[in-house]
């Protein structure tokens, strides 16, 4: 089975503070996913990346940063938290040419 | 840009009752695939079902099946026996076939209760 991990389930961080969220897949999936998801709007795609060192900019990129050094750990950054990225935010991993892409559990943060 | 537009933002069903959760969508292109996942309240997302558009037959797995209308550009999820673990958010989803494209384009989501 597919395994996508992420750091934390809670984070509680400060306004301004730089957080860093990570995640992991143990499948050698090429592409990896950072989404954000607030109730009323579903998931909204940040950043992805198709290779190592690769990144290319999703829907709601300002704000945030990513960083991919390694195939399995996909990072996503954020260089000053605001309170308006109080989120849940998800990871997710797909190989390449294959169909279905594989989620992590989750990170709840919040900003005060 | 493709759109996914869930238009009940919550349903319910008894146990044991059949549901239909709606998926209606917007692209230009002939080849893709859609999705339906679920994200119970533990909040792991998981894949439910997955069509692909060239398939003229709809897909099953065990209690949940679609209702893939590709003319009408609808996608629906049907649970039938409807068990009181099926209560979770579902999402359905598209994404591209054709070249360069890895995103997933996603709905906002239908909220589903089930009633003992």
């Amino acid at each position: 089975d597919v395994k996508v991990t992420q750091s934390s389930r809670y984070l509680v961080k400060r306004t301004g503070e730089k957080v860093f969220l990570e995640c992991v897949q143990d499948m050698d999936h090429e592409n990896m996913f950072w989404y954000r998801q607030d109730p009323g709007l579903g998931l909204r795609l940040i950043y992805f990346s198709y290779d190592v060192k690769m990144k290319e900019k999703g829907d709601i990129p300002e704000g945030y940063s990513v960083s991919r050094e390694k195939k399995e750990r996909f990072s996503l950054i954020l260089e000053s938290a605001s309170t308006n990225q109080t989120s849940m935010y998800l990871c997710a991993s797909r190989g390449t040419g294959r169909k279905t892409q594989y989620f992590g559990p989750g990170t709840r943060l919040l900003v005060l | 840009a493709q759109t996914v537009t869930q238009s009940q933002p919550e349903m319910s069903v008894q146990e044991a009752e059949t549901v239909t959760l709606s998926c209606t969508y917007d692209t230009s292109e002939s080849d893709y695939y859609l999705f339906w996942y679920k994200q119970p309240p533990s909040r792991q997302m998981i894949l439910v079902i997955r069509q692909e558009a060239y398939k003229q037959q709809n897909a099953t797995e065990n209690r949940f099946s679609v209702n893939f209308q590709k003319a009408a550009k609808s996608f629906s999820l049907k649970i039938s026996d409807s068990q009181l673990g099926d209560a979770a958010m579902y999402f359905c989803a598209y994404r591209s076939a054709e070249g360069g494209s890895e995103k997933l384009v996603f709905g906002k989501g239908t909220k589903l209760t089930v009633n003992p």
